[in-house]
């Protein structure tokens, strides 16, 4: 198992491009979380989903969308990209949604926008 | 609002001591309390849950603490050793959350030879 593995490792992008973050997880885990982390912070959640075909926001939505297909995957898109979203990106899943369930993560996408 | 507060400078410790990071919550009361590693440069992996009605929780090296009247947790690792040398959080977790996870900032931990 290869686990979540989210592409690219980094990238720079410029103010006003757009761009897609790519997750994909072989767990067949159900649900599938975004979270951005700045320096010397706790990790946020963007968006989340808890099925194939199902969304939500999570704490810091805003400029950023987000599908779901299929199970396996759930890519991040950047619409307008800010400097503010400057951050590394890490893509998390677990089997179900219960508080109890530990969330596997992906090694992160760390993004510039300049 | 939920708030999540963990040791913001960085703990420095030798070889073979224990270590005990903090982790504090205010405005709420999380049912579970999840701990996890993060090494520079990759994501954060699982090490322990904690129960509220757990007072103790130990995994070989390993043990958290859950108080529910001081709202805080303490996370220790016995005979640290270089390679725990990494930053760790907390993500205390309502009952019915929904897997949406609110993360303490971390703590930093070096533990020198």
């Amino acid at each position: 198992n290869a686990g979540v593995t989210q592409t690219p490792k980094f990238h720079i992008l410029k103010i006003g491009q757009s761009m897609t973050l790519q997750c994909t997880q072989d767990m067949n885990h159900n649900y599938m979380y975004w979270y951005r982390q700045d320096p010397g912070m706790g990790l946020k959640l963007i968006y989340y989903s808890v099925g194939a075909g199902i969304t939500d926001k999570g704490e810091v939505p805003n400029g950023y969308n987000v599908s779901r297909s299929t199970t396996e995957d759930f890519p991040l898109r950047l619409e307008l990209a800010a400097p503010s979203q400057t951050s590394v990106y890490f893509c998390a899943s677990s089997s179900t949604g219960g508080s109890y369930n530990e969330q596997f993560f992906g090694p992160g996408t760390r993004l510039t926008v300049l | 609002s939920q708030k999540i507060e963990q040791n913001s400078e960085a703990l420095n410790i030798q070889e073979g001591k224990t270590a005990t990071l903090t982790c504090n919550y205010t405005n709420y009361s999380p049912a579970y309390l999840q701990w996890y590693r993060q090494d520079p440069g990759r994501g954060p992996v699982f090490l322990l849950l904690i129960r509220e009605n757990e007072k103790e929780k130990r995994k070989e090296r390993l043990k958290v603490t859950f108080d529910t009247t001081l709202k805080q947790s303490l996370f220790h690792i016995t005979a640290s050793q270089p390679a725990d040398s990494a930053t760790y959080l907390c993500a205390p977790v309502l009952y019915n959350q929904g897997g949406k996870l609110i993360f303490g900032q971390g703590t930093e931990l070096s533990v020198k030879p």
